[in-house]
């Protein structure tokens, strides 16, 4: 199976500044994604990270404030700038790889990254 | 535009119980429909998937059935475990390797 890894975990930061979070993935893909799962809510898509070319936002983001950089099929990283409290959340990020099992593209999950911004 | 809603959590059973998490939907269109788990500390596995009406996704002892006359998915399991502990996802999606659309999560909490 798949094997995605976001740093950091976890981390709480103060209104105003920025963070970077990194996504990972072991083996190469064409489609990655960032969502966000704020507290008791469901998962949002933010955007699709596509390689070589500007993300593609969801409405409601907006690349001001959601930067995010996709150099490579392997890797992507998603800022969260200018951050207020309401950007509390769970941000995941996600690729889709050929699952096995199911015979099928099948999108897996990193652990994802809790921020608190106080 | 689409919609997924699951049952409020959280659910607590005793292990060996029957398990049904309730998940219905709104889409435009004949979409695909996905239980993810996301146990804890861990990111979201796919669980099971259908494609088309009446088709029954299975896995680990966990079924659905794609009920379009109803417009749901919910899951069963004739027998839960202690491990089953987790949030459980229903979403759905439309096209190939397309962008998801989730419900709110339920938690399941099984007890010895």
């Amino acid at each position: 199976s798949a094997v995605i890894s976001q740093k950091p975990s976890r981390d709480i930061c103060q209104r105003g500044t920025s963070l970077t979070i990194q996504c990972q993935v072991d083996s190469q893909v064409t489609m990655m994604f960032w969502y966000r799962q704020q507290p008791g809510q469901s998962l949002t898509l933010i955007a699709t990270a596509n390689q070589g070319s500007e993300a593609t936002y969801e409405s409601g983001f907006v690349i001001d404030k959601f930067p995010i950089s996709r150099p490579n099929l392997t890797f992507s990283t998603l800022t969260v700038s200018n951050m207020s409290p309401e950007d509390s959340s769970i941000y995941l990020c996600s690729a889709y790889y050929w699952d096995r099992v199911f015979v099928t593209d099948t999108q897996y999950f990193g652990p994802g990254t809790r921020l608190t911004v106080l | 535009g689409n919609s997924v809603t699951q049952m409020e959590g959280p659910v607590t059973l005793s292990e060996e119980a029957f398990l049904t998490i309730n998940c219905t939907y709104t889409a435009t269109g004949y979409p695909s429909l996905f239980w993810y788990v996301q146990y804890p500390g861990e990111g979201l596995q796919l669980l099971l998937k259908a494609t088309k009406a009446d088709d029954k996704g299975s896995n680990k002892g966990f079924e659905a059935t794609y009920r379009k006359e109803t417009t749901s998915f919910h899951l069963e399991k004739g027998s839960v475990q202690v491990s089953d502990s987790a949030v459980y996802f229903c979403a759905l999606g439309t096209g190939t390797a397309s962008k998801l659309t989730f419900g709110t999560g339920t938690r399941l909490q099984v007890t010895l």
